[in-house]
């Protein structure tokens, strides 16, 4: 099956500053991945996914980049707010796919 | 629209009691999911419905553990007897038209201690 890591578990940054969370997946027929925002004792929310047949999609100050062949794909979070401070789950599922397998979460602080 | 349902938010129970946790999801959505979610782990997806039916219970425990959706709405998930390794967030998410790579939408969960 599907084996999403994801990296770094916990991550600091300066308000203001971007931040970046990597996801490497195992399945080469993945070609769905949607990034997930936890709240501390809240509900995941989807904030952003892409799809395998484009290489990169930005909504506002959030991206997501892939590269099919190194199999990876990135979070990008641009001029970090207090309110995104959260656990961010990256996730990958194939083309008849329902099961997401999710990676193991990043803790995002962002410092005032 | 309303979000996905779930109850009890919170659950403290003595090992080998039964449990069990309801959810009713988005208005309109046939794919109902049940997810479970250690500390500090992604969700890991037990039981997948398409209306009524169970289309992939590949990962629920049947040992322990059961789940209906009789009338393709609702759905309940029970432990019995719990045990400590069941300490855990119980999600459950819903999808629109049961096609695959749709947005799953979550609940708020069940957090489920075991005593």
């Amino acid at each position: 099956g599907e084996n999403v890591e994801q990296h770094p578990s916990t991550l600091s940054v300066q308000e203001g500053d971007s931040a970046v969370i990597k996801c490497t997946y195992s399945d080469s027929a993945s070609n769905y991945f949607p990034w997930y925002k936890q709240e501390l004792g809240k509900r995941p929310q989807l904030i952003i996914d892409i799809r395998s047949n484009v290489g990169e999609k930005k909504d506002q100050r959030i991206a997501v980049t892939l590269n099919k062949t190194a199999k990876h794909f990135s979070l990008h979070i641009t001029e970090t707010q207090p309110e995104d401070s959260a656990v961010y789950f990256c996730a990958a599922s194939g083309a008849n796919d329902y099961k997401l397998s999710f990676g193991a979460g990043t803790t995002v602080t962002v410092r005032a | 629209e309303a979000g996905v349902v779930q109850s009890p938010r919170y659950k403290i129970i003595e090992k080998k009691q039964p449990v069990a946790f309801w959810c009713n999801p988005i208005s309109g959505h046939n794919t109902l999911y049940w997810y479970r979610q250690n500390l500090g782990q992604g969700p890991e997806l037990l039981i997948r419905y398409e209306n009524e039916e169970a289309v992939d219970d590949s990962q629920l425990p049947k040992d322990r553990f059961s789940a209906e959706r009789l009338k393709g709405v609702d759905s309940t998930l029970k432990i019995q007897p719990a045990e400590l390794g069941d300490s855990a967030v119980y999600l459950c998410a819903s999808s629109p038209a049961g096609r695959a790579q749709e947005t799953q939408y979550f609940g708020p969960g069940t957090r489920l201690l075991v005593l």
